[in-house]
């Protein structure tokens, strides 16, 4: 099944500069990619998502890019802030009959220090 | 919209007892996914369900966990005889009935055994 794989497992970064997170997943026929980020005792919030169609995508601060060649993709923070300091996790969609089921990436600490 | 609603939002079970964790799915979504979150760790799935179908459940424990989608009413996570290793926050997601779209995640029931 499917596989997927996140770095770093815990991220320090200073407020202003860049995050950087990188998903690697083994199924091919995945087609769908969503990042989650989740706050202490919060539930997983999309913030952004990538279709396989598409090599990268940019939504204010966060952008995704997806290498369907070697099979990974990652998300990019800049201009970090304290708010953004959570858990943030990756997910792949792999085809499912019809339909598709999600797997997620072990998850990444990113902390922003003022 | 209301979003994926999960009652209750915490369930205190001493050790023996039955637990049962509800999940509404969004307004229009036919697809539910199960996930279990131990402290600091990451999303366990589970079980993924359709209405009344159960699409892949590799990812539960083989006894004392059960989990239903019936035709009306919501999915139901079902765990027996509960053990405190059973303490954890179960979050349940939904999604649409398409290959590539986003599954919203639920507040998550937060499990106590005691």
């Amino acid at each position: 099944g499917e596989n997927v794989e996140q770095h770093p497992s815990t991220l320090s970064v200073q407020e202003g500069d860049s995050a950087v997170i990188k998903c690697t997943y083994s199924d091919s026929a995945s087609n769908y990619f969503p990042w989650y980020k989740q706050e202490l005792g919060k539930r997983p919030q999309l913030i952004i998502d990538i279709r396989s169609n598409v090599g990268e995508k940019k939504d204010q601060r966060i952008a995704v890019t997806l290498n369907k060649t070697a099979k990974h993709f990652s998300l990019h923070i800049t201009e970090t802030q304290p708010e953004d300091s959570a858990v943030y996790f990756c997910a792949a969609k792999v085809p499912y009959d019809s339909w598709g089921k999600f797997q997620f990436g072990a998850g990444t600490q990113v902390v922003v220090t003022p | 919209n209301a979003g994926v609603m999960q009652n209750p939002r915490h369930l205190v079970r001493r050790r023996g007892q039955e637990a049962r964790l509800r999940c509404s799915p969004m307004k229009g979504h036919s697809h539910v996914y199960w996930y279990r979150q131990l402290p600091e760790e990451g999303l366990k799935f589970m079980v993924y369900l359709q209405k009344e179908n159960i699409i892949d459940e590799s990812g539960m424990p083989k006894e004392r966990f059960s989990a239903e989608f019936p035709k009306e009413g919501p999915s139901i996570l079902r765990i027996q005889q509960v053990v405190r290793g059973d303490s954890a926050a179960y979050f349940c997601a939904s999604s649409r009935e398409s290959m590539n779209t986003e599954a919203f995640f639920g507040q998550g029931t937060r499990l106590t055994v005691v």
